[in-house]
């Protein structure tokens, strides 16, 4: 079936670069997504990229889809403290009922 | 503020209790989602529902039932809670055409002692 995979923890430094990368192996998939969960908090909508593009930039955020590999990566340029998240990856499948399949999130901490 | 509001935020249930956990959204979405999220397992998909008075179950459906009788409300109940339940909660919503993603509520913190 389908799967989506992510590595669990990153750790960075304050004002470096963040990548966070993710794995998935449906094929169909049309739409890719990055949610952002803080503590004690609900899961919010980052970015997303569609499936005919490269590359997706917001501010900060780059989004890079790699389809022949099916690998997505979120970028965060000058990652700060209030960076420090659960970020999670996540593709809709096209049949499916249009479920998005979810990676188990990558927390990611900044340190100062 | 438009959205989606999960209420209770908290609640402590004893074994055998049972309970309903409401989902209300204002978006006019069609598609509406319950999950839950535990540490390491990420978020997994209990019911689901593709428009008013419909339901299905989703990964982990055992020991909870679900209705929609409105658009706007998707309600979770446990009908006897275990401690295998104590979980957190999200509710998501979703346009029918859903390419944008999903909408969260802030969650429902369940603990079954």
């Amino acid at each position: 079936g389908e799967d989506v995979e992510q590595s669990l923890f990153l750790s960075v430094r304050e004002g470096d670069s963040s990548v966070i990368n993710c794995t998935y192996t449906d094929s169909s998939s049309t739409y890719l997504y990055w949610y952002k969960q803080e503590p004690g908090a609900g899961l919010q909508l980052l970015t997303y990229i569609f499936s005919n593009m490269d590359m997706k930039q917001d501010q900060r955020l780059t989004v890079l889809l790699n389809k022949k590999d099916k690998h997505l990566s979120l970028r965060i340029a000058d990652t700060q403290t209030g960076d420090s998240a659960i970020y999670f990856c996540a593709e809709l499948n096209a049949g499916n009922n249009r479920k998005l399949i979810w990676g188990l999130g990558t927390s990611l901490a900044v340190n100062p | 503020n438009a959205g989606v509001t999960q209420t209770p935020k908290f609640r402590v249930l004893k074994t055998g209790q049972s309970m309903t956990l409401l989902c209300a959204q204002d978006m006019n979405h069609e598609y509406m989602y319950w999950y839950r999220q535990d540490p390491g397992m990420g978020l997994r998909l209990i019911h689901y529902s593709v428009g008013e008075g419909t339901t299905a179950k989703g990964e982990v459906p055992d020991g909870y039932n679900v209705s929609r009788l409105k658009k706007q409300n998707f309600l979770l109940g446990l009908e006897s809670a275990a401690p295998s339940q104590t979980s957190v909660y999200f509710c998501a919503s979703a346009y029918r055409d859903n390419n944008y993603g999903y909408t969260f509520g802030s969650g429902t913190r369940l603990t079954v002692v």
